[in-house]
């Protein structure tokens, strides 16, 4: 157990549809960071937030939006699913003292 | 902005081989972070090491190693005596420094992966 938790796993949905997914960084992170894994581009980085703050943003579709709650879980909307949108989904927190990013074993989305 | 090439998409060796995974990286920062990860078919991303850019000291770690060069913007990965086990997608990736007093990290960007088949 890395310590960040991804909720669900695994989900399978029909286009057009809007999903959320669920991410709890490690006790005492304060940044959490969001990657799409897709076989045609790659680990690419979607948005960061520190803090409650948007931090930094990546190559992220209008149709997707984040945020970070007080308690400093995150959440990843994805909506108007279409099927290029099937990726493994990354959440990542990160705090100094440890080796950087600790992430999470990933939500694997499937469009159909 | 940042960069990370590895150009090498697949490599497939035999066991005991020694291997070389090439990173190139690019960035405009004076402080960054360089980092290994793998990823085994079970898909989870598993850290090997983070090096900073102050750091140009090679690593060793049992049957991997590490070669930082800052003046070839290089950070290449070997691993010697391969094993079966090490099959895996291996990602370099660069970070941009610290921040907010040192309390975080920037967002990492990743390169686009070398797919190792170490056969028996």
């Amino acid at each position: 157990d890395s310590g960040v938790t991804q909720t669900p796993k695994h989900l399978i949905t029909a286009t057009g549809q809007r999903v959320t997914l669920r991410c709890s960084p490690r006790s005492g992170d304060l940044s959490v960071y969001w990657y799409q894994q897709s076989l045609d581009q790659g680990l690419q980085f979607l948005i960061q937030y520190y803090n409650g703050e948007e931090r930094a943003k990546g190559n992220i579709l209008e149709r997707f939006s984040a945020q970070q709650f007080p308690d400093l879980h995150s959440e990843l909307n994805l909506s108007s699913l279409e099927l290029g949108d099937s990726a493994l989904y990354f959440c990542a927190s990160s705090t100094r003292q440890n080796r950087g990013y600790t992430f999470g074993s990933g939500t694997r989305l499937t469009v159909v | 902005a940042q960069k990370v090439t590895q150009a090498q998409t697949e490599i497939s060796v035999v066991e005991k081989e020694d291997v070389t995974l090439d990173c190139v990286y690019e960035t405009r920062d004076t402080t960054y972070y360089l980092f290994w990860y793998k990823q085994p078919p079970s898909g989870e991303l598993v850290f090997l090491i983070r090096r900073n850019s102050f750091d140009e000291q090679n690593e060793i770690s049992g049957r991997y190693s590490w070669n930082f060069q800052k003046s070839t913007s290089s950070f290449n990965f070997t691993i010697t005596a391969s094993q079966v086990v090490d099959s895996a997608v291996y990602f370099c990736a660069l970070s941009e420094g610290l921040y907010a007093g040192g309390t975080s990290y920037g967002k990492l960007t990743f390169g686009q992966g070398t797919i190792l088949t170490v056969h028996p």
